[in-house]
């Protein structure tokens, strides 16, 4: 699976919008872009995921540039609960005996303040 | 509300002590995962298991074995536990096959001591 890069550490105003950025320059055709985020004290949460076009659901955007070497989670609204610990991870099409595992790096902490 | 449910939030154990850690969800999965968290070190796949009675080492299965007797359950097994097994451990699991989307539920985490 390719390596992702995210910042360490990012801070955003609440009711702004939050934009975390991911690099995955080796990601390969077949490899999907996932995110979840990790509140405090919880374990990690699915946000949002996507191959090739942009994607959205209620909770964020998910943007891919064209050549799918990067991307960036949007959350549209930053809260205070939305602090967090946000990951991105890239990983190919699942088998069934290998590939549902997903492998979590540092992410990025994301600290949301009034 | 679908749900993975860890028998303990919090255990505090003692060195060579033999640990389980029991892992149960009601969405009938085919795939389970124990992980362990580290400050620093992210997040570490332990072990998983795609079937009843099958598992697979993942990056850490040192000083681990695990136990898929029934499908809903999935335990973690520390043999003779050592201080540096010290951490916070998650389960997972995830549908399988074409209604996989991609869309892994955790647990709330048990974070043991050994002392």
């Amino acid at each position: 699976d390719a390596k992702t890069t995210q910042p360490t550490s990012m801070d955003c105003a609440e009711g702004r919008a939050a934009n975390l950025p991911c690099n995955h320059s080796t990601i390969s055709g077949n490899e999907y872009v996932y995110w979840y985020r990790q509140i405090h004290s919880q374990g990690p949460q699915y946000i949002i995921h996507g191959l090739k076009n942009n994607e959205t659901n209620e909770m964020a955007s998910l943007i891919i540039t064209e050549d799918r070497k990067s991307s960036t989670l949007i959350l549209p609204h930053a809260t205070l609960r939305d602090t967090a610990v946000y990951y991105c991870i890239v990983r190919g099409p699942s088998n069934s005996n290998s590939g549902y595992a997903l492998n979590f790096g540092k992410g990025t902490s994301l600290l949301v303040t009034p | 509300d679908v749900k993975v449910t860890q028998s303990s939030r919090y255990l505090v154990k003692r060195t060579g002590e033999k640990v389980f850690l029991e892992c149960v969800q009601d969405m009938d999965h085919e795939n389970m995962f124990w992980y362990r968290q580290d400050p620093g070190l992210g997040l570490r796949l332990i072990y998983f298991s795609y079937d009843v009675k099958m598992k697979e080492k993942g990056d850490i299965p040192e000083g681990y074995s695990v136990s898929r007797e029934k499908k809903e359950r999935f335990s973690l097994i520390l043999e003779s536990a050592s201080t540096n097994q010290t951490s916070m451990y998650l389960c997972a699991s995830i549908q399988g096959g074409r209604e996989n989307t991609g869309e892994l539920f955790f647990g709330e985490g048990s974070r043991l001591t050994v002392l």
